[in-house]
């Protein structure tokens, strides 16, 4: 069975400057989707980035970017230029590609504190 | 596109009690899923429709709970004789394609007293 591990219950950042979240993960499949969904306080969870495990290539979206290494099964999140916004609980999450199971499993989650 | 809505959005009950709980998913999206998620735990799937048919179930979703989505629109989820170990949010999502992304909506949060 897929696991998915974010061995950071809580991280804080200063407003303006960048932090890595991370992501590790277990799998035996070689065909798979990773996924950074942020979930502000009593608000609904959001798809922040998405990556698929056949592109070496990572994906970027604005300030959010990943660091994806396939052979070490680690999938993080940097957040760049941190805004106050930002702030929220940050899931990463496991999806095999192809036929079969089209669930996703999600880490525990890490809780972001950003200062002003 | 009025994204995934789910009513009620809280819901008290007292143990014994059964509940049912509705999720509107995006319109075209073919796909629903249902997701439990307890304090401080990230999302666990419950199971997921394809249009109509129920294509999965967890080992999470026991015999107390039904889940239906008879004309591949809404889907309701049903729990029966709710224990407290029942409390949590629950989650759904919908998605476009197999393997577009899942939307998620604002949740049920449900308490068992």
């Amino acid at each position: 069975a897929q696991t998915v591990t974010q061995s950071q219950p809580e991280m804080s950042v200063q407003e303006a400057e960048t932090v890595t979240l991370s992501c590790t993960y277990d799998t035996s499949e070689s065909d798979y989707y990773l996924f950074w969904y942020k979930q502000p306080p009593s608000r609904q969870m959001i798809l922040v980035i998405r990556q698929e495990a056949y592109k070496q290539q990572n994906a970027t979206e604005n300030r959010f970017s990943v660091n994806f290494q396939k052979a070490a099964k680690s999938f993080s999140l940097k957040i760049s230029d941190s805004q106050l916004g930002d702030a929220a609980m940050y899931f990463c999450a496991y999806r095999r590609a192809g036929g079969g199971s089209e669930k996703l499993v999600f880490g525990k989650g890490t809780k972001l504190t950003v200062n002003p | 596109d009025t994204g995934v809505s789910q009513n009620p959005r809280h819901k008290i009950t007292k143990r014994g009690q059964n509940v049912t709980f509705r999720c509107d998913p995006i319109s075209e999206h073919n796909r629903l899923y249902w997701y439990r998620q307890t304090l401080g735990q990230g999302p666990e799937f419950l199971t997921y429709f394809q249009n109509e048919a129920q294509l999965e179930k967890s080992r999470l979703l026991s015999d107390r709970f039904s889940a239906e989505r008879p004309k591949g629109s809404f889907s309701t989820l049903e729990i029966q004789r709710t224990e407290q170990g029942d409390s949590a949010m629950y989650l759904c999502a919908s998605s476009l394609e197999q393997l577009g992304v899942q939307y998620f909506g604002p949740g049920t949060r449900l308490t068992v007293l």
